[in-house]
C-alpha cells in the first residue's frame, strides 16, 4: 500500500474532462509539500508532467493542470485525447519518513 | 540536449550484488541531485533513494538501508547504484533521475535488472 492514495483506474471518452485524485496525509501533502505528477506511456520511462504549484514542463499542453487542498491533491485533464491514455502517478515528500513518496499509479484509459 | 544514459540489462543470481550506472551530459552534473526509481513488473514507481553529486550526501529509503549504496563521479558525470544481497522481488526496470523531492525532470532510460537462479 502507498503512502499516496490514488484511484486505480479512471476513463472519459475524447473531449472530456477526468480528473485524478491523490490522498495523502499531515506529514507529506498535508505539511504543505507539493504533490507532482508524471505520466508513463506504455513501455517507456514516466515523463513529468506538473511540478511544484502547476508548473508545466516544455511541451506539455495546457490541457494537464493540478489542484491541491488539504492532505490531497489533484490531476486535471481536459479535451482527453487517445494519446493521453497512459499511467499517471502523484509523488510528494514525507517528513515522517524522510523520503519521496509515489502513488500507486492510476491507468488512464480513454473509451 | 540534457539526458541520463543508462548501463545495459543485467542477469544476476539470487544473493549476487548489481551495479547500474547513470551518465549525465548536457548540464552541470553536480547542480542537480539523482534519485533512483525502480519499477518492478507490472508495479508502480518505488523511491530507492537520492544523492548529491556536489557533497556526496545520500538518503535512502528505509526499506533498502544496508544494501543500496548510491555513488557519484563528477569527474565523468556519473551515478551508480549498487545493490547487494539480490532477491527475486529486486527484479525490476531501475532508473536514475535528475531532481528529487521538488520534482524529477530527466529520465534515464531505465535499465532492467532479473534476478533468477
Amino acid at each position: 500500500q502507498s503512502v499516496l492514495t490514488q484511484p486505480p483506474s479512471v476513463s472519459g471518452a475524447p473531449g472530456q474532462r477526468v480528473t485524478i485524485s491523490c490522498t495523502g496525509s499531515s506529514s507529506n501533502i498535508g505539511a504543505g509539500y507539493d504533490a507532482h505528477w508524471y505520466q508513463q506511456l506504455p513501455g517507456i520511462a514516466p515523463k513529468l508532467l506538473i511540478y511544484g504549484n502547476g508548473n508545466r514542463p516544455s511541451g506539455v499542453p495546457d490541457r494537464f493542470s493540478c489542484a491541491k487542498s488539504g492532505t490531497s491533491a489533484s490531476l486535471a485533464i481536459t479535451g482527453l485525447q487517445a494519446e493521453d491514455e497512459a499511467d499517471y502517478y502523484c509523488q510528494s515528500y514525507d517528513s515522517s519518513l524522510s523520503a519521496v513518496v509515489f502513488g500507486g499509479g492510476t491507468k488512464l484509459t480513454v473509451l | 540536449q540534457v539526458q541520463l544514459v543508462q548501463s545495459g540489462a543485467e542477469v544476476k543470481k539470487p544473493g549476487a550484488s548489481v551495479k547500474v550506472s547513470c551518465k549525465a551530459s548536457g548540464y552541470t552534473f553536480a547542480t542537480y541531485g539523482v534519485t533512483w526509481v525502480r519499477q518492478a513488473p507490472g508495479q508502480g514507481l518505488e523511491w530507492m533513494g537520492w544523492i548529491s553529486p556536489y557533497n556526496g550526501k545520500t538518503n535512502y529509503a528505509q526499506k533498502l538501508q544496508g544494501r543500496v549504496t548510491m555513488t557519484t563521479d563528477t569527474s565523468t558525470s556519473t551515478a551508480y547504484m549498487e545493490l547487494r544481497s539480490l532477491r527475486s522481488d529486486d527484479t525490476a526496470v531501475y532508473h536514475c533521475v535528475r531532481g528529487g523531492m521538488n520534482g524529477m525532470d530527466v529520465w534515464g532510460q531505465g535499465t532492467t535488472v532479473t534476478v533468477s537462479s
